[in-house]
């Protein structure tokens, strides 16, 4: 199946920081990505779907300014966590939207383990 | 609007014992079910997928799931579970018809596969 990278997997940072976080399609063009937190022993939430060449759509109660989604081509998107706090700590993931195949599905990157001190 | 639900959040089986992990979905339109595991700290893993033709889908690791549309129900089952199929797994459902996947997970139901 195709793969999706994500780096860093895991970060620590001071509070008020802010944190970059990539996502990568690496054997597929991706033209929506999607950005998922989970908290501990919970489900993924949809925080947003990143479109290429457009501006992201947030879920309801994700705040834009505070979590920055670029996705400047068909295989990279960019989540960055701005004046990071310890409540952002959780578990980030993205997934890529591949269009092509029998049918659409999501690829699933490994995940970010984001703690913020 | 569409949710699923996975009544169970741990299931402890026996090694080389049968196991389901039951979910049920809601949904007004037709829709595509997934199910998804998740090894400790890492990503998901697609199990399998429905999309439409024949009810009983089979997927990796020996797993097959079947849809009952009068149920509403996607249960996963697998005949023999080994050690390695401890994890967590999560069903989802999406709508095709929003022009792009938008994936409703369930809770996820911890599989402890007992030696």
């Amino acid at each position: 199946g195709a793969v999706v990278s994500q780096h860093p997997s895991r970060v620590i940072c001071k509070s008020g920081t802010s944190v970059k976080i990539e996502c990568r399609s690496l054997d597929f063009q991706a033209t929506t990505m999607f950005w998922y937190r989970q908290f501990p022993k919970q489900s993924l939430m949809l925080m947003a779907t990143s479109n290429e060449g457009s501006k992201a759509t947030y879920e309801q109660g994700v705040e834009k300014d505070k979590f920055l989604i670029n996705h400047a081509s068909l295989t990279l998107s960019t989540l960055t966590v701005t004046s990071a706090h310890p409540e952002d700590s959780s578990f980030y993931i993205c997934s890529a939207h591949e269009p092509s195949g029998v049918a659409d599905t999501q690829y699933f990157g490994p995940g970010t383990r984001l703690t913020v001190l | 609007a569409q949710s699923v639900t996975q009544l169970d959040s741990q299931v402890p089986v026996f090694e080389e014992a049968p196991v389901e992990l039951r979910c049920n979905y809601s949904s007004s339109v037709s829709v595509y079910l997934f199910w998804y595991v998740q090894y400790p700290n890492q990503g998901l893993q697609l199990l399998l997928k429905y999309l439409s033709g024949s009810t009983l889908v089979k997927g990796i690791n020996g797993f097959e799931a079947e849809f009952n549309k009068s149920q509403t129900s996607f249960h996963l089952r697998k005949p023999s579970v080994h050690i390695s199929d401890t994890a967590e797994y999560f069903c989802a459902v999406s709508d095709p018809s929003g022009g792009y996947q938008k994936v409703t997970f369930g809770t996820g139901t911890k599989l402890q596969v007992i030696p």
